[in-house]
């Protein structure tokens, strides 16, 4: 039973170039969750995805990012025209249920991909 | 909005010392979960806590969801090697997003 897969593991970009990121959940899970990790911080929330809906985007940046969890095939996060301050680590979690009130199921993490930008 | 603040940011200790890291809510919380980071790996669930004064138990680890679910704490008993990491707590007030705090990272000298 695989878990969740991202990749690249590692990215390397330039500045203004375009990154884009990859997240395949655990299978059975329809629910996507992206966050952002900087060096000795916690995990940042940044949007939270069902399939062909954005759920909540709030921890996003309002430019340069989108994110997007089309009907087939891997949750995308797109950073468009990259600067230096987008250097850090971009995690994908999954469940197989929403988060609702009381009702919370765990988060599966995948094993990140690294940005960075030169 | 809500917040989720951690203490210590560090905490280093000798090989069979306890370890305690605690977990502070701006809002009231439904549940609270707690993960741990490895250095350079990713999140893993440990537990999830969810009746108000609610302990739960995995081995050396101890959780504990305070009466108001405003407050979190985890208690290792005599460290080991393999306990080192980043534990992280994360609160989810009805949001239906987790918030986590910034993590307390873990040394332990052998």
């Amino acid at each position: 039973n695989a878990g969740v897969m991202q990749n690249p593991r590692h990215l390397v970009r330039r500045r203004g170039q375009e990154a884009r990121l990859r997240c395949s959940p655990m299978k059975g899970h329809s629910h996507v969750y992206w966050y952002r990790q900087l060096p000795e911080e916690g995990l940042k929330f940044m949007v939270y995805l069902q399939k062909e809906n954005i759920i909540d985007e709030s921890g996003m940046p309002k430019e340069r990012f989108s994110a997007e969890f089309p009907k087939e095939g891997p949750s995308i996060l797109r950073i468009q025209q990259v600067v230096r301050g987008d250097s850090a680590a971009y995690f994908c979690a999954s469940s197989p249920i929403a988060l609702v009130a009381g009702v919370t199921d765990t988060q599966y993490f995948g094993p990140g991909t690294r940005l960075t930008v030169l | 909005g809500q917040q989720v603040m951690q203490i210590p940011q560090y905490q280093h200790v000798q090989e069979g010392e306890d370890f305690t890291t605690y977990c502070n809510s701006s809002t009231t919380l439904s549940n609270i979960q707690w993960y741990k980071q490895r250095p350079g790996g990713h999140p893993v669930f440990l537990i999830q806590l969810v009746k108000s004064g609610e302990v739960k138990k995995q081995k050396r680890l101890t959780f504990q969801f305070g009466e108001a679910k405003k407050n979190s704490s985890l208690h290792i008993t005599a460290t080991q090697t393999t306990d080192v990491g980043t534990y992280f707590c994360a609160g989810e007030g009805g949001s239906e997003k987790l918030v986590f705090g910034k993590g307390t990272k873990l040394t332990v000298n052998p």
